[in-house]
């Protein structure tokens, strides 16, 4: 069965700082991993998905690596800012899809 | 993007009614669906997965006879909360799924609903 675990659950933070999120996932066959931020009481936005061929993907001040093979994937984000507060969750694409749970960040001016 | 529509965004029932979901992909065929509830500040559960003409498989613990899940095109899934109950409260969000080599999934915008 598929466990997808996130640290740290929780992170709070001053404005410019480079933070990483983790993502660990107990079974390596995927097809790939996305993912996302949700903000209070709102629906998910996708913010990036990384084939099981690729090691990155880049957006903006966003980058997710993967490695597969020890079911591991950060999310880099560079210079955060308060608009950046929000629970960032990656879910793993198999059979299923299957969500980690969670980090909430905040930050703070 | 593809574009996944969930309907209604928000809805009150009272208790002992039914109410349906509706999950719609707007642009593209989808050949899974899945349907997620979330808890207050918690990770989305997975509750079940459907295909089109197939009939959907559960998670365990998922009450199938109070989660009915029909998927009866690929660009339609419905899930109706049946005989609903206040413990029912909760936000459902679905996801479409495309097929091929590399399937990449896409998210309605999520349903709050709230029994009374």
């Amino acid at each position: 069965k598929q466990e997808v675990t996130q640290i740290p659950a929780a992170l709070s933070v001053p404005e410019g700082e480079n933070l990483v999120l983790n993502c660990s996932f107990t079974d390596s066959a995927i097809y790939n991993l996305q993912w996302f931020r949700q903000d209070p009481g709102k629906g998910l936005t996708s913010l990036l998905l990384i084939q099981s061929s690729q090691r990155e993907q880049t957006s903006g001040r966003l980058n997710a690596s993967l490695d597969k093979s020890s079911g591991r994937s950060t999310l880099y984000i560079a210079a955060s800012q308060p608009g950046d507060s929000a629970t960032y969750l990656c879910a793993v694409n198999t059979d299923k899809l299957i969500f980690g749970t969670g980090t909430r960040l905040q930050v703070f001016p | 993007g593809a574009v996944v529509s969930q309907h209604p965004s928000r809805v009150i029932c009272k208790s002992g009614t039914s109410v349906k979901i509706e999950c719609r992909s707007l642009d593209f065929q989808a050949t899974t669906m899945f349907w997620y509830r979330q808890f207050p500040k918690k990770s989305l559960m997975l509750m079940a997965t459907s295909n089109e003409g197939s009939k959907a498989t559960y998670e365990q613990g998922v009450e199938k006879d109070k989660f009915l899940i029909n998927h009866a095109s690929l660009t339609l899934s419905t899930l109706t909360v049946t005989s609903a109950h206040p413990e029912d409260s909760s936000f459902y969000i679905c996801s479409a799924r495309l097929g091929g080599a590399y399937p990449e999934a896409f998210f309605g915008q999520g349903t709050r609903l709230t029994v009374v």
